[in-house]
């Protein structure tokens, strides 16, 4: 149980262009969803979190406007990079969160996306 | 504040070594959740434990062990008889009003 599933996994982009990175929780409601950013040789860091039916709540320095935070359903949570440009360039990573099992998050496999 | 702080960056063991990740912790609230995360080179977190601040009981699973000790604040790792497959970086994460993730600790395992 507690799967989370990401698409695509890699992706290469012009510079100028959106990527959508899709998050889904495949076996259980996610009542939460947490969207990371990791450079390399780096921890974690928290872009957003986002409640299903509501908007997201983005980390300070995360502009909203270039990282678009959708999550229309329980299952279901997107990151549109708009306008991507090189330094967007990095391992996009969801989290999902039950609603019943106590703080765990349970995080997808990840997105690497390559800006050129 | 919540702060994770893993003090070891990177550590290197042959295999069939035992190997301690330590994963000190700083917060002011009374309940809280620890967890230990493992990263391998494929990139996905796998969760490996969660603890209760209430549960201050050791936990053991196969080859892996979790030393809590709420009065120096610090949730320890050890893998005994490591394996190669054990090479990973390993997160400390602390809840709060959000996650707080150590930095990591890159563990190699020679064969």
């Amino acid at each position: 149980g507690a799967v989370v599933s990401q698409h695509p996994s890699r992706v290469i982009c012009k510079s100028g262009t959106s990527v959508k990175i899709e998050c889904r929780s495949l076996d259980f409601q996610a009542t939460t969803m947490f969207w990371y950013r990791q450079f390399p040789k780096q921890s974690l860091m928290l872009m957003a979190t986002s409640n299903e039916g509501s908007k997201a709540t983005y980390e300070q320095g995360v502009e909203k406007d270039k990282f678009l935070i959708n999550h229309a359903s329980l299952t279901l949570s997107t990151l549109t990079v708009t306008s991507a440009h090189p330094e967007d360039s990095s391992f996009y990573i969801c989290s999902a969160m039950g609603r019943f099992e106590q703080e765990t998050q349970y995080f997808g496999p990840g997105t690497r996306l390559l800006v050129l | 504040a919540q702060k994770v702080t893993q003090a070891q960056t990177e550590i290197s063991v042959v295999e069939k070594e035992d190997v301690t990740l330590d994963c000190v912790y700083e917060t002011r609230d009374t309940t809280y959740y620890l967890f230990w995360y493992k990263q391998p080179p494929s990139g996905e977190l796998v969760f490996l434990i969660r603890r209760n601040s209430f549960d201050e009981q050791n936990e053991i699973s196969g080859r892996y062990s979790w030393n809590f000790q709420k009065s120096t604040s610090s949730f320890n790792f050890t893998i005994t008889a490591s394996q190669v497959v054990d090479s990973a970086v390993y997160f400390c994460a602390l809840t709060g009003n959000q996650f707080y993730f150590g930095t990591g600790t890159s563990l190699t395992v020679i064969p």
